[in-house]
């Protein structure tokens, strides 16, 4: 069975621009999952997408943005980038992120995008 | 809001011994604590899963403990090798909420 995919692997912006990473999680799983990853913040969870509704949603400014289509996969768009935008952002793929059924919200992650924003 | 703190400075051990990283956590008892493991460059890779109802799990090498009297998990790699050099990252989840929130992680490195 596939991993994980993430597209693409590296990106290099300038400041002001926009960008869409893309993933598409393992099949069958049907929650997918963004973190930032920094080393100063560590790794920092944007949105999770359930059945292509947000499902949960941390701290981040709206220039953050994502989507998820009918087969799960998922778009994460950051607009009007800036310097400190700069990070590895991963994605990540669960059967349902039910909370309830702990097994079945492990997550599993991408390789990432290296996005670095001049 | 919930706290999850890790061992910020890195754990040096030698080649054979048993290395343990600690996980506190604050405010919300979380139903399980999950441990992935994270090497430079790449995304975390589940390794353990433990459930508020149990007070240890092992696999291989490995074992996890969860005291919820302390609020802390405890990770061991016992024989520990090169190989286990990597940052650890405990994430506790709760039965309320689906979105999993990880520790800053702990880098391990096993001298030979």
């Amino acid at each position: 069975k596939a991993g994980v995919t993430q597209t693409p692997r590296y990106l290099i912006k300038t400041r002001g621009q926009q960008v869409t990473l893309s993933c598409s999680p393992i099949s069958g799983h049907r929650s997918v999952s963004w973190y930032q990853q920094t080393p100063g913040q560590g790794l920092q969870f944007l949105f999770e997408y359930f059945s292509e509704t947000q499902r949960n949603k941390g701290n981040f400014p709206g220039r953050f943005s994502g989507r998820q289509f009918s087969n799960s996969r998922s778009e994460m768009n950051v607009s009007t980038l800036e310097l400190g935008d700069s990070a590895l952002y991963l994605c990540a793929s669960s059967w349902t992120g039910d909370a309830a059924e702990p097994a079945k919200n492990i997550q599993y992650f991408g390789a990432g995008t290296r996005l670095s924003v001049l | 809001s919930q706290k999850i703190e890790q061992n910020s400075e890195a754990l040096n051990i030698q080649e054979g011994k048993t290395a343990t990283l600690t996980c506190n956590y604050t405010n919300y008892s979380p139903a399980y604590l999950q441990w992935y493991r994270q090497d430079p460059g790449r995304g975390p890779v589940f390794l353990l899963l433990i459930r508020e109802n149990e007070k240890e799990k092992r696999k291989e090498r490995l074992k996890v403990t969860f005291d919820t009297t302390l609020k802390q998990s405890l990770f061991h790699i016992t024989a520990s090798q090169p190989a286990d050099s990597a940052t650890y990252l405990c994430a506790p989840g709760y039965s309320s909420a689906s979105k999993i929130i990880f520790g800053s992680g702990t880098r391990l490195s096993i001298r030979p």
